[in-house]
């Protein structure tokens, strides 16, 4: 069982938007820890999507985007492509310091 | 390019050990950790741990303390994770990263992953 929930799946039709919810993110001194989201195609190694709550790399469309309260984060895909079908896991830390993934979320497009 | 480059895919009785290499280019290894996760057939991420490069300094995950060993070379800027004792719930792609500074704990970019099948 993950320390971080995500919903199994969501779903969306094309040019829709969709959110995927990541709770449960520990707190250290009064902050939470940053949230970071990987998105994972079929097969393939995890990309990171999105990291420090709402921060894009460098190539990562603007469709994409994370935000983040209290101990709840999400990530949203506005404009839903074919191309966003993928696994998504968020990631963060737990009060010891250690590294903590979401269960995924299955992004399927209608 | 920044790159990982993994090893290939490997097939173990249960009980024995398993060594996964992790070659770096495109940046300067000693700068970063490399973190060690695996993800079992259907399944999600799971961290194993990391090692700071430039001096072999180690975090392991709990679960795995006393089964893994990560070490890395810096002359060939290749790390290596092996984990010992395999059972078959070990089954899994075993993927190392790039930690992105030694505070920020985001992975960017990930190896290809290492396929280990535990089978009798």
């Amino acid at each position: 069982q993950s320390v971080l929930t995500q919903p199994p799946s969501v779903s969306g039709a094309p040019g829709q938007r969709v959110t995927i919810s990541c709770t449960g993110i520990s707190s250290n001194s009064g902050a939470t820890f940053d949230v970071h989201w990987y998105q994972q195609l079929p097969g393939k190694a995890p990309k990171l999507l999105i990291y420090g709550d709402s921060n894009r790399p460098s190539g990562v469309p603007d469709r994409f985007s994370g935000t983040k309260s209290d101990t709840s984060a999400s990530l949203a895909i506005t404009g839903l492509q074919a191309e966003d079908e993928a696994d998504y896991y968020c990631q963060s830390s737990d009060s010891s310091l250690s590294v903590v993934f979401g269960g995924g979320t299955k992004v399927t497009v209608l | 390019q920044v790159q990982l480059v993994q090893s290939g895919a490997e097939v173990k009785k249960p009980g024995a050990s398993v060594k996964v290499s992790c070659k770096a280019s495109g940046f300067t290894f000693t700068n970063y950790r490399i973190a060690w996760l695996r993800q079992a057939p259907g399944q999600g991420l799971e961290w194993m741990g990391w090692i700071t490069t430039y001096n072999g300094n180690t975090r392991y995950a709990q679960k795995f303390q006393g089964r893994v060993t990560m070490t890395t070379d810096t002359s060939t800027t290749t790390a290596y994770m092996e984990l010992r004792s395999l059972r078959s719930d070990d089954t899994a792609v075993y993927y190392c990263a790039r930690k992105a500074t030694l505070i920020d704990n985001w992975f960017d970019p990930w190896g290809q992953g290492t396929q280990v099948i535990v089978s009798s």
